[in-house]
């Protein structure tokens, strides 16, 4: 069975950090793009990350809002995938969910987390 | 970047409609369009990919179109598991990016 889990969300200050985690089993972690998307309270999915199957180096990707604080990484040895986030702002606020994508050719996010919830908030 | 301009916003329905949500993007993305249905307090599920493959186990009541930037997904006839917010997304480049997502509510 395909499981994500995300964790590391919680309550942190404006400027501060956090380093999100998402669990992949089910799957070879390897043959597949990951990515992060999230979603503000009440509002719709945005895109915020993403990072390429790993031959040779990954390629990675950000969305304008996050670039140059955020920083996705992946351990396929582990099965894992991080978020590393700096220098966070209210507007931060989302839930965030890692999902994957299949390598082959552009595909969509065909399994998802459940999410974890990340607070900007002093 | 690749705009996703997604209508209506919300949409009340009844059991046994036929609805349609429209997504038109601000330039080509050949077929590579996905659409999602989210329920509260879920992560969103796929139900289509390249504009109109159904993903699997997805009921066919469910189907997808394109012509050029505009894509369509209808729904033949409502069932009441279909209330839910459904958003579409372009993966055809990055960054990707979602439509603003439509609320289909009971009316």
């Amino acid at each position: 069975e395909v499981r994500l889990v995300e964790s590391g969300g919680g309550l942190v200050k404006p400027g501060g950090s956090l380093r999100l985690s998402c669990a992949a089993s089910g799957f070879t972690l390897g043959s597949y793009n990951m990515n992060w998307v999230r979603q503000a309270p009440g509002k719709g999915l945005e895109w915020v990350s993403s990072i390429t199957i790993s031959i040779g180096s990954p390629y990675t990707y950000y969305a304008d809002s996050v670039k140059g604080r955020f920083t996705i990484s992946r351990d396929d040895a582990s099965g894992s995938l991080h978020l590393q986030m700096d220098n966070l702002r209210a507007g931060d606020t989302a839930i965030y969910y890692c999902a994957r994508s299949i390598a082959v050719r552009p595909l969509p996010l065909d399994y998802w987390g459940q999410g974890t919830l990340v607070t900007v908030s002093s | 970047d690749i705009q996703m301009t997604q209508s209506p916003s919300t949409l009340s329905a009844s059991v046994g409609d036929r609805v349609i949500i429209t997504c038109r993007a601000s330039q080509t993305i050949s077929n590579y369009l996905a659409w999602y249905q989210q329920k509260p307090g879920k992560a969103p599920d796929l139900l289509i990919y390249d504009a109109s493959r159904l993903e699997s186990g997805v009921p066919s009541r469910f189907s997808g179109s394109e012509s050029g930037t505009e894509f369509t997904l209808t729904i033949s006839s409502l069932q009441p598991d279909d209330f839910a917010t459904y958003y579409c997304q372009q993966y055809n480049s990055y960054p990707y990016t979602f439509g603003q997502g439509t609320k289909l509510d009971i009316k």
